[in-house]
């Protein structure tokens, strides 16, 4: 079983530009979630979805937004890029059964991003 | 809100070492506390958790128990490897706005040195 992938792998971006980070959970996770790691820091929590509603959303700006498809797969677009979005984004998902997140994340290996 | 608050690194040992590493909480409720372990290069991987007060985690050799009363999940392991070297992540996960919102640490390095 696939577990969950992220593309692409790399990405180099000029400042003011837009950029789309895609995911696709493990089979039967509803749940995705998105989180961004600045070199040599923990992950930071972005967005969550369920069955393609937000359900919750860090403190991050407007600029980053995010959709779940009916399949489950998600998308992370951040707007306006700044050099500070600079980051590691990862895509987590989860087996969410009445709101409860079951056995923890799983999480791919993520999308480097790289402003210039 | 929620914080979990770990040992900064590096830590650095020698093969077949014992290993902490310290890890605390503060949460409201009775969150689910995890450890998490990244290799260079890679996604986080869930190295093991636990549910409820009292509640031991176990995987690879690794163990971490959940004490509610000193609100801590120190990582510990007996020997370690030269390939136990990596960046281990504590994290909890807690209800906040009708979610499950998972709130990480800030990562201690490990090096293992043969």
């Amino acid at each position: 079983d696939a577990g969950v992938t992220q593309s692409p792998t790399h990405l180099i971006k000029t400042r003011g530009q837009q950029v789309t980070l895609r995911c696709s959970p493990i089979s039967g996770h509803k749940s995705v979630s998105w989180y961004q790691q600045v070199l040599g820091q923990g992950p930071q929590f972005i967005f969550q979805y369920y069955e393609k509603e937000e359900r919750g959303r860090g403190n991050f700006p407007d600029r980053f937004s995010a959709r779940q498809f009916p399949n489950y797969s998600s998308e992370l677009n951040v707007n306006a890029l700044l050099l500070g979005d600079s980051a590691l984004y990862l895509c987590a998902s989860s087996l969410a059964l009445k709101g409860q997140e079951v056995d923890g994340y799983t999480f791919g290996s993520g999308t480097r991003l790289t402003v210039v | 809100g929620d914080s979990v608050t770990q040992m900064e690194g590096p830590v650095t040992l020698s093969e077949e070492a014992f290993l902490t590493i310290n890890c605390t909480y503060t949460a409201t409720g009775y969150p689910s506390l995890f450890w998490y372990v990244q290799y260079p290069g890679e996604g986080l991987q869930l190295l093991l958790k636990a549910t409820k007060a009292d509640d031991k985690g176990s995987n690879k050799g690794f163990e971490a128990t959940y004490r509610k009363e000193t609100t801590s999940f120190h990582l510990e392991k007996g020997s370690v490897q030269v390939s136990d070297s990596a960046v281990y992540f504590c994290a909890l996960s807690a209800s906040s706005g009708g979610y499950q919102k998972v709130t990480f640490g800030i990562g201690t390095k490990l090096q293992v040195i043969p």
